[in-house]
């Protein structure tokens, strides 16, 4: 059971906009830990999509980004394509664990 | 480019210890840190930890203290991760991956390919 939760899906049509959500609690988010997320497609490593909350690496898209409030965040991906079809995982560090965690990642499904 | 090539996938019976090695090239090794992420076969990523390469200092995460040590050899910029006491709920793919250097800073940007390893009698 992950301390930082999401959903285990999500779905849009190409062109839509999508967001998936990482809820944490007072020990990981809510305590001012930035979060982080990566992208796996399937068969391949993760690859880091967003990181200190809303920074993009070189060469990610703009059309994801992130964002951060309280004891929450999200990826937001707008223009969906196809390529997109993967699973996200956000991380943070849990003051509890003395370490970092991931969210259980979100498998996302473009219809 | 930055690139993080591991060693190849391990068959091991239960109670043997397993060590794989991550070769980094394109930055200066001793400049990062090296974090070792795994994932169970269908499940999501699991923290194990990290270590500072130019100083040698780790961060272990809960669950593996007891049972793994992290090294890195400099002169050859190579990291490398030995578990201990291997159990059947280890098979899994090892990644390692390049940290930055700071000790707040836990995300990754670059990850090696991954290597299976497999537990079983």
């Amino acid at each position: 059971q992950s301390v930082l939760t999401q959903p285990p899906s999500v779905s849009g049509a190409p062109g839509q906009r999508v967001t998936i959500s990482c809820t944490g609690t007072s020990s990981n988010i809510g305590a001012g830990n930035d979060v982080h997320w990566y992208q796996q497609l399937p068969g391949t490593a993760p690859k880091l999509l967003i990181y200190d909350n809303d920074n993009r690496p070189s060469g990610v898209p703009d059309r994801f980004s992130g964002s951060k409030s309280g004891t929450s965040a999200s990826l937001a991906i707008t223009g969906l394509q196809a390529e997109d079809e993967a699973d996200y995982y956000c991380q943070s560090y849990d003051k509890s664990l003395s370490g970092s965690t991931f969210g259980g990642g979100t498998k996302l499904t473009v219809l | 480019q930055v690139h993080l090539v591991q060693s190849g996938g391990e068959v091991k019976k239960p109670g043997a210890s397993v060590t794989v090695s991550c070769k980094s090239s394109g930055y200066r090794f001793s400049d990062y840190s090296i974090a070792w992420v795994r994932q169970a076969p269908g499940q999501g990523l699991e923290w194990m930890g990290w270590i500072r390469t130019y100083n040698g200092n780790r961060n272990y995460a809960q669950n593996f203290r007891d049972r793994v040590t992290m090294t890195t050899e400099i002169s050859t910029s190579t990291a490398f991760l030995e578990l201990r006491s291997l159990r059947s709920d280890d098979t899994a793919v090892y990644y390692c991956a390049r940290k930055p250097p700071n000790w707040d800073d836990i995300f990754v940007d670059f990850w090696g390919q991954g290597t299976l390893v497999s537990v079983s009698s």
